[in-house]
């Protein structure tokens, strides 16, 4: 059974850092591209960035309003992906969702993790 | 960015009775590789979204077969042949074609 789970969401304060971790299983991770998209409670869903992996030619590309701040790295070999978030400020607080694929995106998504920003 | 314009906003329903959101994208979604990329998700309360339709008019495994969709280049649509409890929630479209991929601003479908 393929699975995504996340974990690492908290309540940070402005200016700090988070890193989230997006662990999977039932499926070749290493083949798959890994998305994240947040959503802000009660609003709808934004690309973050993602991660595509050697396998498929590596590449990694992140949406405007994270550019900079948020870095995805991936093991292969432990089947994680990661969501480094530098500079928090208050519009990243949302629900953060691992999920897998790119262009065809969202066959599985995880369950999300919460990121509240806030002094 | 690529735009998507759904409608509409808030789609109330009647059990048994069909339904149709709409998308469209400022650019087309399909690419050289022959694919569009459209998908379609269903998000219940309290849930992680589910994807419905990708590809424009694939359904993905385990989703009712009242669900379709439909459409190329730049519009496209989701119908529910016969709408049941089970359906209410949010549907998205989303785009993958262009980077960054763009979703619609949702749909609310509820009961009447």
């Amino acid at each position: 059974e393929v699975q995504l789970v996340e974990s690492g969401g908290d309540l940070v304060q402005p200016g700090r850092s988070l890193r989230l971790s997006c662990t999977a299983s039932g499926f070749t991770f290493g083949d798959y591209t890994i998305t994240w998209v947040r959503q802000v409670p009660g609003k709808g869903l934004e690309w973050v960035g993602f991660n595509r992996g050697e396998f498929q030619g590596a590449l990694t590309e992140y949406a405007a309003p994270v550019k900079g701040r948020f870095t995805i790295l991936r093991d292969d070999s432990k089947s994680i992906a990661y969501l480094q978030m530098n500079s928090l400020t208050s519009e990243d607080t949302a629900v953060y969702y691992c999920v897998r694929g790119y262009r065809s995106l969202g066959d599985y998504w995880g369950q999300g993790t919460l990121v509240t920003v806030s002094s | 960015d690529v735009v998507m314009a759904q409608s509409p906003p808030s789609l109330p329903v009647t059990l048994g009775q069909p339904a149709s959101i709409s998308c469209r994208s400022s650019q087309s979604l399909a690419r050289s590789d022959g694919k569009t990329y459209l998908n379609w998700f269903q998000q219940r309360p309290g849930q992680s979204p589910r994807r419905l339709i990708y590809e424009a008019s694939n359904r993905d495994s385990g989703v009712p077969d009242r669900f379709s969709g439909s459409g190329s280049g730049t519009d496209f649509t989701l119908k529910i042949s016969r709408v049941e409890a089970e359906d209410i929630g949010v549907y998205y479209c989303m785009q993958g074609a262009h980077w960054p991929g763009t979703f619609g601003q949702g749909t609310k479908v509820e009961i009447k």
